[in-house]
């Protein structure tokens, strides 16, 4: 079965401007989960959409959002984007909940978005 | 909250040798753990999990791991490393719908 796909890949941004990425889940999976890589702070939780809710967030602004279509294809905004915000963004789908029963993630290869 | 600890940052090993990444949990009710891996330039893959039965857990790969409830510990292994073990590696633990990772072990295998 196909895997989670996320596009685009690259991304190259200025100051100030906002930015959609997308997730297509693993075809069955209804939990859609974001996470930030960076090399200093690891894998930060963003948050995670199950059945188009969203069911936890994690620590970041609010100019971090995101949602959930009924097909379970998610995306992930950012407005006003600032130069921290430079990280490879990672989507992972699970069939119900992650972490439930060994419900672990599938991710995807993830979007490298840069912050000029 | 849950979280894990990673207490090895760089590892670096010949070939052939014994592998033990260190991983602890903090307890919070039910137990969920996962090691991932990262090779280079590939995306996060599923090492192996627990969440019950036989504490030893066997993986991809030739790895396992071993959860020790009275150590809080979930310590990865391999017998043997392979250059191509090369690779960054997670130990994670889930609870509230989602995943917590620990901060990473960056295993280099030397030929």
């Amino acid at each position: 079965k196909a895997g989670v796909t996320q596009t685009p890949r690259y991304l190259i941004k200025t100051r100030g401007q906002q930015v959609t990425l997308s997730c297509s889940p693993i075809s069955g999976h209804r939990s859609v989960s974001w996470y930030q890589q960076t090399p200093g702070q690891g894998l930060q939780f963003l948050f995670e959409y199950f059945s188009e809710t969203q069911r936890n967030k994690g620590n970041f602004p609010g100019r971090f959002s995101g949602r959930q279509f009924s097909n379970s294809r998610s995306e992930m905004n950012v407005s006003t984007l600032e130069l921290g915000d430079s990280a490879l963004y990672l989507c992972a789908s699970s069939l119900r909940s992650a972490g439930a029963l060994g419900d672990g993630y599938t991710f995807g290869s993830g979007t490298r978005l840069t912050v000029v | 909250a849950q979280s894990v600890s990673q207490h090895n940052h760089h590892v670096i090993l010949s070939e052939a040798a014994s592998l033990e990444l260190g991983c602890n949990y903090s307890y919070g009710g039910t137990v969920n753990l996962f090691w991932y891996v990262q090779y280079p330039g590939q995306h996060l893959q599923l090492l192996l999990k627990y969440f019950s039965g036989d504490p030893l857990v066997k993986g991809i790969k030739g790895f396992e791991a071993e959860f020790i409830k009275s150590k809080f510990s979930f310590n990865l292994r391999k017998p043997s490393v392979q250059w191509s073990d090369t690779a960054e590696y997670f130990c994670a633990t889930g609870g509230g719908n989602k995943l917590t990772f620990g901060t990473g072990t960056q295993l280099k295998v030397e030929l």
